[in-house]
């Protein structure tokens, strides 16, 4: 069935460095990508979104890269700051109508002073 | 802007009793919201798509008469569990669409800690 799922579970990294989060989708007839972030105890908070007909998108210290042709979608975040502990989920539009978002696993990123 | 709130953030109830758990957009109508149940370290899964004014949609394998959901306003969408067992606890997050704006724009609530004895 459709899914949305994650190469690395864990993440740690040092503060001040990049972080890369990766996530492999499914469903070729998503168009629509987004990346949340969820801090414990809270609902998802948007990061950053891409359409299909990008392959790169930028925002303040963060990054989305869409690779169409390998179904791949990362977040980069430079400068990795310890208020950026959290998990990140990414999410796709599918193809199930009403606008309804899969949710791929969730990585927890970890930040080490 | 955009921002939905939930409430309780967090109820206990006994096991067999009923629980109501209220999802509003504050500043702005949503003629579509979302109701999502995430178990710990898992993530968010779709349980039902509710429009005002119309039955909800439920996902596969969600008991429609176990979950009620009501979206009785542009503003109010409300969940009730019934008949909550202890495999029911869970963290129940709702989002919504802007009425008139994208359609794949979510806003999500800050969720609610559901905990049956």
């Amino acid at each position: 069935g459709e899914s949305v799922g994650l190469h690395l579970p864990t993440l740690s990294v040092q503060e001040g460095d990049n972080s890369i989060i990766n996530c492999a989708y499914s469903n070729s007839a998503s168009d629509y990508f987004i990346w949340y972030k969820q801090e414990s105890g809270k609902g998802p908070q948007f990061i950053i979104d891409i359409r299909s007909n990008m392959d790169k998108r930028q925002g303040q210290r963060v990054t989305v890269l869409l690779n169409k042709t390998v179904k791949h979608l990362s977040l980069q975040i430079a400068a990795t700051q310890p208020g950026d502990s959290a998990v990140y989920f990414c999410a796709e539009n599918g193809s199930g109508g009403y606008n309804k978002l899969i949710f791929g696993a969730g990585t927890r990123l970890a930040v080490h002073p | 802007g955009a921002v939905v709130s939930q409430h309780p953030s967090w109820v206990i109830c006994k096991s067999g009793t009923s629980v109501k758990i209220e999802c509003r957009s504050l500043d702005f109508q949503a003629t579509t919201m979302f109701w999502y149940r995430q178990f710990p370290k898992q993530s968010l899964m779709l349980m039902a798509t509710s429009n005002e004014g119309s039955k909800a949609t439920y996902e596969q394998g969600v008991e429609k008469d176990k979950f009620l959901i009501n979206h009785a306003s542009l503003t109010l969408s409300t969940l009730t569990v019934t008949s909550a067992h202890p495999e029911d606890s869970s963290f129940y997050i709702c989002s919504a669409i802007v009425a008139g704006g994208s359609p794949n724009e979510q806003f999500f609530g800050p969720g609610t800690r559901l905990t049956v004895l």
